[in-house]
């Protein structure tokens, strides 16, 4: 079967930096994406790995090895806004997105 | 302003009666979803579209029904609805073609629907 593992929860310190980590065993790979999702809220995309590497953005870097079928998302400067659910899915052989549960992380001042 | 706009928020009903909940985007999407989302497991498919008149089954799609007739609107039909279909409902749009599948998936705000 197709599956997607991310810590459930997380905490970390306001300033800090935290690293988010996916691992996946799908049928294919065509691609994975990043979520932040704040509570109550919609999720709201984040970034997109498609080849190996870190992609960096602002306070948030994502990278991707195929090989190891593992990504993770990296938050510098943590701040108090930063609480939320972070989500990980990948697009299978077929496109169709494959979703992880989610990472709650919490900043503590 | 691009918008995904969902209807009704918030709903409590009871079993058996049907409702339908409203998806509408102004972006053009082609690609248009339906998920549910309940607490420890994720987000799941329920149904999907990649243009008008095509619908696809996705991982949870019993009790419910969907069309699309517009481009812009993605309706969800519970013709039935049963207190295990209490979630948080979420439309979504994209663009994206059935070669390639959805690519950056824009939400709505959310249905949060209780069945009693």
């Amino acid at each position: 079967g197709q599956n997607i593992d991310q810590p459930t929860e997380m905490t970390a310190t306001e300033g800090a930096i935290v690293q988010i980590n996916c691992t996946y065993q799908t049928s294919g790979f065509n691609g994975l994406f990043w979520y932040q999702q704040h509570a109550g809220e919609a999720p709201t995309f984040l970034s997109y790995n498609v080849l190996d590497g870190l992609e960096e953005k602002g306070r948030f870097s994502s990278f991707l090895s195929r090989s190891k079928g593992y990504s993770y998302l990296l938050l510098k400067e943590l701040q108090m806004k930063d609480s939320a659910s972070y989500l990980c899915a990948v697009k299978d052989s077929n496109y169709q997105l494959i979703w992880g549960a989610g990472t709650k992380l919490i900043i503590k001042p | 302003e691009a918008q995904v706009t969902q209807n009704p928020r918030y709903l409590i009903t009871v079993t058996g009666k049907k409702l339908t909940v409203t998806c509408s985007q102004n972006m053009n999407h082609e690609y248009m979803s339906w998920y549910r989302q309940d607490p420890g497991l994720g987000l799941r498919q329920i149904y999907y579209s990649m243009n008008v008149e095509v619908t696809d089954k996705g991982d949870v799609p019993e009790g419910y029904k969907v069309s699309r007739k517009e481009k812009r609107n993605f309706p969800l039909i519970l013709e039935s609805p049963s207190p295990n279909q209490t979630s948080l409902y979420f439309c979504a749009t994209a663009t994206g073609t059935s070669s390639s599948g959805a690519n950056v998936l824009t939400f709505g705000a959310g249905s949060r629907l209780t069945v009693l």
